[in-house]
């Protein structure tokens, strides 16, 4: 059961234009969110959270969206730059688990120079 | 500050043999997590150690077993390798009861042949 999904595999961007990456969820009782980026034979690097209590936010370049009802978050780079070309999770967590994740499938995002 | 280190970082393993994958958790940190990235997925929840004891477990059988040291650190074992069991795993750990990101390590590439 995917309770996390990126139905998105892949995605490419003009270097300097926006880049938006969906991820829905089905688990209403999931209260926290990130986003992770993970470049090939790392482990994933942390980018961006956002708590069930927000409908956005910010970290220079890059802000997460959260819409609650409709179950979606969205994360978008602006600009989009060469060096973001990487794979992207996202992730969310229940409440009162200790930081027990569950991920997406991930979306490999190009960003062509 | 060294980050979340993992070793080995490659292993090869034959079918029915057993494995142990070793984890040292970011300074500061006292919760390990274990994931399993298969090929083309995103990381699947293994189990969370804290204060030395299991917290969560995902949905993965008994061969799968871990261990946390006084110092935090952690352990993967996994028991009658099978070939299924090929993977990248991955350790994060994390403060308890905190909205804070996990750190992740570079991870183990494990391969049952």
């Amino acid at each position: 059961d995917q309770q996390v999904k990126q139905n998105s595999p892949s995605l490419s961007v003009q270097e300097g234009r926006i880049s938006i990456l969906n991820c829905d969820y089905t688990n209403s009782m999931f209260d926290y969110f990130l986003w992770y980026k993970k470049y090939p034979a790392e482990g994933p690097t942390f980018l961006i959270s956002i708590s069930s209590i927000k409908d956005k936010n910010e970290d220079g370049r890059f802000t997460v969206f959260l819409n609650k009802s409709a179950k979606h978050l969205s994360l978008h780079i602006v600009p989009s730059q060469p060096g973001d070309s990487a794979v992207y999770f996202c992730a969310a967590r229940p409440p009162n688990t200790g930081n027990q994740f569950y991920f997406g499938t991930g979306t490999s995002l190009t960003v062509i120079p | 500050d060294a980050g979340v280190t993992q070793s080995p970082t490659h292993l090869i393993k034959t079918r029915g043999q057993q494995v142990t994958l070793r984890c040292s958790p970011k300074s500061g940190h006292d919760t390990v997590s274990w994931y399993q990235q298969a090929l083309g997925q995103g990381p699947q929840f293994i189990f969370q150690y804290y204060e030395e004891e299991e917290r969560q477990r995902g949905n993965f059988p008994d061969r799968f077993s871990g261990h946390q040291f006084p110092n935090y650190s952690s352990e993967l074992n996994v028991n009658a390798l099978l070939l299924g069991d090929s993977a990248l795993y991955l350790c994060a750990s994390s403060l308890w009861g905190w909205d804070t990101e996990a750190f992740f390590g570079q991870g183990t590439r494990l391969t049952v042949v």
